[in-house]
């Protein structure tokens, strides 16, 4: 089976500040981690993935597979990233992606 | 280009009504899904299409939910005897084709209430 866990369903922190949004999975293989971001009245959109190993609007997830973790960074957080956050596994060679339930981050001016 | 676009945005029922939820994929896009979004939840995988046929339906809840794509474009998710529990979002995604690094592109979604 596999599962994402995101502990925090709310974080606030102020523009210009570090903001870290953690993610931890479990599934028995490979997995390949993504990131989804979900911006006010928008549709749910692909930010990263890990194989990628790309920065993204200033984001990083570094997949960590000895803490099954794939915790999403940016070192100084801007308003406009206050979005709901969904970290997002999708299994071996299976299509099927499973989401964690999200994180609403909230950057304030 | 266009993204995926689903109908209607909003569709209000009564329990134990017959509703359909209409995907349109990206044209081109071989693999369609079908999500649902229930309140304080991330998207849940109900089945997946590639083509025209179903190739994983296992995500579907009961027999009460059926989704069809007769020309391997256009989807229809359809639910029987709606229950108050089915009230949620349900996502459309679709991608060019299934395979690791084919990103799905995700539909505004419906968001349905049963009373």
């Amino acid at each position: 089976a596999q599962r994402v866990t995101q502990p925090e369903k709310l974080l606030s922190v102020f523009k210009g500040a570090p903001v870290e949004l953690k993610c931890n999975y479990s599934y028995s293989g490979s997995p390949e981690l993504f990131w989804y971001v979900q911006y006010s009245r928008q549709r749910l959109q692909l930010l990263l993935r890990h194989i990628s190993r790309e920065s993204i609007k200033g984001f990083t997830a570094d997949l960590n597979k000895g803490e099954t973790s794939f915790h999403l960074k940016k070192p100084f957080a801007q308003e406009e990233d206050s979005a709901m956050y969904y970290c997002t596994l999708r299994g071996g060679s299976n299509y099927k992606l499973t989401f964690g339930k999200g994180t609403l981050l909230t950057v304030n001016p | 280009g266009a993204g995926v676009s689903q109908t209607p945005s909003n569709k209000v029922t009564e329990k134990g009504k017959y509703v359909e939820l209409r995907c349109d994929p990206i044209s081109g896009h071989t693999a369609l899904y079908w999500y649902r979004q229930s309140l304080g939840q991330g998207p849940e995988f109900l089945i997946y299409f590639q083509g025209t046929g179903a190739a994983d339906d296992s995500g579907l809840p009961n027999d009460r939910f059926f989704a069809v794509r007769p020309e391997g474009s256009v989807s229809t998710l359809k639910i029987q005897r709606t229950e108050r529990g089915d009230s949620a979002v349900y996502l459309c995604a679709s991608s060019l084709r299934q395979g690791s690094y084919n990103e799905q592109f995700f539909g505004p979604g419906t968001r349905l209430t049963v009373l």
